[in-house]
């Protein structure tokens, strides 16, 4: 019964490229949150997605940012044309119903060179 | 707006000293409270969900507590492998999960 599965662990991208990050949800969830950690701060709720339809993106930044989760496959957090300030562990976490506790990944660490 | 405050930002406790981590909300629209772990390097681990003020979750040496403005993470004699940054969520009737800062806990055996 696998948990919440991110990859990569860690990603490094050059300023300008593009960064891919995924998650796959537990078995049987169909919702899905993603969250940028800064360190020393608190989780920052970027968007929640259900199969194939965004939810609430109100936290995700309007330009460079997008996210999907398809009908098959797991869910995407893509980053175009990566700043510096774009360096931050982004964590995934799934829900069986939206109503339900949500269980994390463990994170992806995106570093900006 | 919408507002997640948890205090202390930090603790330190001697091994066996009992104490508690406040969790304080201004939110409309509460669907449920939620308590995790993280540790350095990992995703946070779910502890506990309260849903109606009044509830009690208990856990080991964690009890959780919900009054209709706050939560209450209770440590009892704690161990140093109790030494984690705890946070608290609050879920809005729109299923989002907005998070405190945490408090981080250290356990001095």
């Amino acid at each position: 019964n696998a948990g919440v599965m991110q990859n990569p662990r860690h990603l490094v991208r050059r300023r300008g490229q593009e960064a891919r990050l995924r998650c796959s949800p537990m078995k049987g969830h169909s919702h899905v949150y993603w969250y940028r950690q800064l360190p020393e701060e608190g989780l920052k709720f970027m968007v929640y997605l259900q199969k194939e339809n965004i939810i609430d993106e109100s936290g995700m930044p309007k330009e460079r940012f997008s996210a999907e989760f398809p009908k098959e496959g797991p869910s995407i957090l893509r980053i175009q044309q990566v700043v510096r300030g774009d360096s931050a562990a982004y964590f995934c976490a799934s829900s069986r119903t939206g109503i339900t506790e949500a269980f994390f990944g463990q994170g992806t660490r995106l570093t900006v060179v | 707006e919408d507002q997640v405050t948890q205090s202390p930002e930090a603790l330190r406790l001697q091994e066996g000293e009992s104490s508690s981590l406040n969790c304080s909300y201004t939110v409309s629209g509460l669907r449920g409270l939620f308590w995790y772990r993280q540790d350095p390097g990992k995703g946070p681990e779910f502890l506990f969900t309260l849903y109606s003020a009044g509830e009690e979750k208990e856990k080991e040496r964690l009890k959780a507590t919900l009054t209709k403005k706050e939560s209450f993470l209770h440590i009892t004699a704690p161990k140093p492998e109790d030494s984690a940054t705890y946070l608290c969520a609050v879920q809005l009737t729109g299923n989002q999960f907005y998070f405190g800062t945490g408090t981080s806990l250290t356990v001095i055996p």
